[in-house]
Order: structure tokens, then sequence, then C-alpha cells
């Protein structure tokens, strides 16, 4: 099946740095989300971008299909943006089964 | 708009007892999901709806899981006898359609089991 490999594994950030996070899969998608898991364990949507650009706010994603790889910027963190984020993909024709990574758990320090 | 609603948040059992999850997906949304998230890894699909059929129910242990989505709304999923290692979240996830097709997946704040 699909890989979804994502990195780093952890992050460790002072309030006010900037982050690239990045997911690498290993097989032609039509769909790659990118998810929040904040500590209660709450899965939010950040990004729905099976290619191209967008942002909102602090945050942008970035997804090159192409080249099977997409990135996650936070600029400016915040001790509320510590959490897990996920990414995951629906690989072509699997009628909507996405696929996780194993997450990168950021932590933002005051 | 109303999201994905699950319950109980909770649930305490011990092994070989059974427990059901329910969920209650966004209004209009034809797909629902079930994902099992271990502690420290992501979440695993367990079984894909649409509307009240199976799509893919492959990585589900039939032997213990079972799932129903009566009517095409509401579902439940169903451990029973449940062992220690299905400690985990139960993550219920609704869209409007097919994945890929008409968007993204909403979940619901998911449902922690833990069996002593």
């Amino acid at each position: 099946g699909i890989q979804v490999e994502q990195s780093p594994p952890d992050l460790i950030l002072q309030e006010g740095a900037n982050s690239t996070l990045r997911c690498n899969f290993s097989d032609s998608v039509n769909n790659l989300q990118w998810f929040h898991q904040n500590p209660w364990g709450q899965l939010i949507n950040l990004f729905y971008i099976p290619s191209g650009t967008k942002q909102n706010g602090r945050l942008s994603a970035t997804t090159v299909a192409t080249e099977r790889y997409s990135l996650l910027y936070i600029s400016s963190s915040q001790t509320t943006d510590s959490g897990v984020y996920f990414c995951a993909v629906e690989r072509n024709n699997q009628g909507g089964k996405l696929i996780f990574g194993q997450g990168t758990e950021l932590s933002v320090k005051p | 708009e109303a999201g994905v609603a699950q319950s109980p948040r909770y649930k305490i059992i011990e092994k070989r007892q059974s427990v059901a999850f329910w969920c209650n997906p966004i209004s209009g949304h034809a797909t629902l999901y079930w994902y099992q998230q271990i502690l420290g890894q992501g979440p695993k699909l367990l079984i894909q709806f649409q509307n009240n059929g199976v799509v893919d129910d492959s990585q589900l242990p039939k032997d213990r899981f079972s799932a129903e989505r009566l009517k095409g709304v509401d579902s439940t999923l169903k451990i029973q006898p449940a062992k220690l290692e299905d400690s985990a979240v139960y993550l219920c996830a609704s869209s409007l359609d097919r994945v890929g097709v008409h968007g993204e997946l909403f979940f619901g704040e998911g449902s922690r089991l833990t069996v002593l």
C-alpha cells in the first residue's frame, strides 16, 4: 500500500519561531489533507490540498503532487499551535480511504 | 453547522466485555468512516460506509468488531469481546461524498476506550 512519511517526528519551538513540516508519499494521490490534533485528541482540518498552495492566517501549505510531497508552514508560532500534525492522503481510485502518516509532534514553548 | 457527534467520550471496560460507540455524521454527508487511533500512531481506517452500504471493511477485525449504519445516517461500532490491544481512540468521520470527489473529511471528538 501507499506509504506516508512525515518529518520531523518531533519539534520544539520557541514562541514566535517559524517551522516547516514535511509529508512524503510513495504513490500518486488525488487527495491530501493536513490535520492538527489538539491535546484533547480532536482532529482539526487545516487544509484540503491535493495540489497547489493555500494559506490560512499564519499557516500555509504547498503540495507538489508530481514530486509526491507536501509542506506545512507555521509562522510566528504560538503555544496554542502545540499538538500533533498529521498528513493524510487518498491514493488514486481508492474510494475515499485516507491513509495517515505517523504525525509530527510540535511543542511551542512560551 | 453541527459537527460530527460521538458518544461516549470515554469508556473503561474489562477484557472480554463488550462496548458500543455511536456516531452521528454531519447532516447530508453520505460517507461515514470509523478510524482507530492507538496512542502514538496515526488513525487507521476500520470501515467506510457510503449511505448504508459498506465500501471498505478490509481492516476491520470481524471476529470481534462489527459496525452498522442503519438508514444511512447514524452508525454504531461494537466490540465484543474486547481485548487489551483494543485500547485506543475510536474516531468517526464523515464527508459529503467520496473523498477526492467532493472534498474533505471531518472528524468527531473521538471515543477513548481503555480495556483493563
